[in-house]
């Protein structure tokens, strides 16, 4: 199976900074790669498909980028609504495995 | 709008069954792929099961495979998981998730229910 790290586990940042996260995949997964919101209490939400597409309706100061083994999820500008926990999920190869999770919350 | 809804949770002792549904509605259900994702107490999120949308294809995670069963009826919108000899490690909120293609494989999750909470103690 696939596994996927994320970094850091967790994050405190200002409203307005620029907010990074990291997911790498054990084995190369070319742009097989989504980004997740959940906040707290909440089902979780797709923000970025195939590693950068912006999901219809998502803000645009959500962003990703990568391919292989590395990938990237940034927030441009981050709000206090953005308080959630985030994760990266490959579906490469079956199953569809999950990162642990990047806990943002507001400084 | 597009909505999915599970129901079927509940407390169930080791070794015994439960069955989840997921209600769909608000889009051509069998256009699309569907799966399960649990979260456990305060953990992360575990891809459970998925289905193509004819039930041509089927995938499960190890940790269930020969004791879950994912199936849907798509004259009724609905999908389903069979869970069997279920262990305190089951324990965990299910969510039913459609997927943005017909095929299983890809499974990117775009609509999401807000989940069934399956309780395995004695």
């Amino acid at each position: 199976d696939i596994q996927m790290t994320q970094s850091p586990s967790s994050l405190s940042a200002s409203v307005g900074d620029r907010v990074t996260i990291t997911c790498q995949a054990s084995q190369d997964i070319s742009n097989y790669l989504n980004w997740y919101q959940q906040k707290p209490g909440k089902a979780p939400k797709l923000l970025i498909y195939d590693a950068s597409n912006l999901e219809t309706g998502v803000p645009s100061r959500f962003s990703g980028s990568g391919s292989g083994t590395d990938f990237t999820f940034t927030i441009s500008s981050l709000q206090p609504e953005d308080i959630a926990t985030y994760y990266c999920q490959q579906y490469d190869n079956l199953p569809g495995s999950f990162g642990p999770g990047t806990k943002v919350d507001i400084k | 709008e597009v909505q999915l809804v599970e129901s079927g949770g509940g407390l169930v002792q080791p070794g015994r069954s439960l069955r989840l549904s997921c209600a769909a509605s608000g889009f051509t259900f069998d256009d699309y792929a569907m799966h399960w994702v649990r979260q456990a107490p305060g953990k992360g999120l575990e891809w459970v099961s998925g289905i193509s949308w004819n039930s041509g294809s089927i995938g499960y995670a190890d940790s269930v495979k020969g004791r879950f069963t994912i199936s849907r009826d798509n004259a009724k919108n609905s999908l389903y998981l069979q869970m069997n000899s279920l262990r305190a490690e089951d324990t965990a909120l299910y969510y039913c998730a459609k997927a943005k293609s017909l095929d299983m494989t890809t499974a990117i999750m775009d609509v999401w229910g807000q989940g069934t909470t399956v309780t395995v103690s004695s």
